[in-house]
């Protein structure tokens, strides 16, 4: 049984640019929330999405939107980059209305 | 404002004795609550959760508290084995309209179990 995958594992990019993270949710799920997560920190959410939208957004800005597709999987995209997007990205998928998130293992994600 | 707080950032333990890792949260609309395990490069991997209508739960060598009173709770693991050694973090959740859940963490606790 396949668990969370993320695409890229590791990304470099430079200030500006935009950036498209890709995650598959385990098998049986329907639900995909993304997180960022700094050096130090907790992961912060930044959106969940269920039936091809977007239901939830947490505090970030409109430079983050994602997409979802009918089989589940879901994109993340950055637009014009800042140095403090440097991150690991991560993906987690669940069942509609359940709190059991399960996590990929992240996109390190680096802007210089 | 974190909602969600940690405040040990790391907690050694000898092995075979009992870990305690502890969590406070400020938000009373938190109704739903997770630990986490988190070794370098993964992500993090689910380990146990309770209802805000439980004061206790149970699993295996794992045990979470709720003190909802005081907006508190612990996770025990008893015995502690070298593999626990990790960051763990603490996630809270509340029932919103709708069937979205988001999850707000604390910042972790780093939990090394000495041989």
């Amino acid at each position: 049984d396949a668990g969370v995958t993320q695409s890229p594992t590791h990304l470099i990019k430079t200030r500006g640019q935009q950036v498209t993270l890709r995650c598959s949710p385990k098998s049986g799920h329907d639900t995909v929330s993304w997180y960022q997560q700094a050096l130090g920190q907790g992961p912060q959410f930044i959106f969940q999405y269920y039936e091809e939208e977007e239901r939830q957004r947490g505090n970030f800005p409109d430079r983050f939107s994602g997409h979802q597709f009918p089989n589940y999987s879901s994109e993340l995209n950055v637009n014009a980059l800042l140095l403090g997007d440097s991150a690991l990205y991560l993906c987690a998928s669940s069942l509609r209305g359940l709190n059991e998130q399960y996590f990929g293992p992240g996109t390190r994600l680096t802007v210089t | 404002d974190q909602q969600v707080k940690q405040n040990s950032p790391s907690l050694s333990v000898q092995e075979g004795r009992i870990s305690i890792l502890n969590c406070d949260y400020t938000n009373s609309m938190f109704d739903y609550f997770l630990w986490y395990k988190k070794y370098p490069a993964e992500g993090p991997t689910f380990l146990i959760s309770i209802s805000s209508i439980k004061d206790k739960n149970e699993d295996g060598r794992f045990t979470v508290f709720l003190n909802k009173s005081a907006k508190h709770l612990s996770l025990h693991i008893v015995p502690s084995q070298p593999g626990d050694s990790a960051v763990y973090f603490c996630a809270a959740s509340a029932t919103t309209s709708g069937s979205a859940r988001q999850l707000t963490f604390g910042s972790g606790t780093q939990l090394t179990v000495l041989p």
